[in-house]
């Protein structure tokens, strides 16, 4: 059974850059995509981008700019750096197995992992 | 960028049925939106309840279902449980790009 952990400082500075890992046990990262949603407290999902296996990318054009996602398959880990953070990225973050399109969606969920920016 | 759109809010009494539904501002709905459907109760991650439109994971319980009604994508609760109180957020693919709606906060009362 595929699970997914979060983890990565919970407190930064405005300004500073995210950097949060998602490390996926029970399972290979290999032949499939990795998404990252965040959800700012009280609001709803927000979809940051997502990673294929291979390296490929797209993101959220709202965050593109600030965005960098990577695997490392040898760790079975993915990963997102967003820079210049704001109040305003101050969010649950979590990662998913999948994307929408992808052959049983989005289908596995990390618990998340609270990031405050003040 | 895409807006997808759902009711803020909706009531249903137990036992009975809701169908909580997913616009997109470019237009109607189609299966190569890929509709997925998450519940998300309070302080939990989201659970996924369907994806390709219909299809259910196999944790998903009977009385969803997923569909394509007048343009958007709607999901059906039959038969509403107290423990159906949530949230449920649907999401579609344009593009590649991935957009979440606002959510629906389903209250059972």
């Amino acid at each position: 059974q595929v699970q997914l952990q979060e983890s990565g400082p919970g407190l930064l500075k405005p300004s500073e850059t995210l950097s949060l890992t998602c490390n996926v046990s029970g399972g290979s990262i290999s032949n499939l995509y990795w998404s990252w949603i965040r959800q700012p407290p009280g609001k709803g999902l927000e979809w940051i981008g997502y990673i294929f296996y291979s390296g490929s990318t797209k993101y959220n054009p709202s965050l593109k700019s600030r965005v960098t996602m990577s695997v490392h398959t040898p760790r079975n880990q993915v990963s997102l750096r967003l820079s210049s953070v704001t109040a305003a990225d101050t969010a649950v973050y979590y990662c998913a197995r999948g994307v929408a399109f992808s052959g049983d969606g989005m289908d596995v969920w990390g618990q998340g992992t609270t990031v405050i920016v003040s | 960028q895409t807006v997808v759109t759902q009711e803020p809010s909706l009531t249903v009494s137990p036992g009975g049925t809701v169908t909580l539904t997913c616009a997109s501002s470019t237009g109607a709905v189609t299966s190569g939106d890929f509709p997925n459907w998450f519940q998300q109760k309070p302080g939990q991650a989201p659970t996924p309840l369907i994806y390709s439109t219909t299809s259910k994971h196999s944790w998903t319980p009977a009385r969803f279902s997923g569909s394509l009604l007048g343009g958007k994508a709607a999901l059906t609760l039959s038969g509403v449980q107290p423990e159906d109180e949530a949230d449920y957020f649907c999401l579609l693919s344009s593009g590649g790009i991935q957009v979440f709606g606002g959510g629906t906060k389903l209250t059972v009362l």
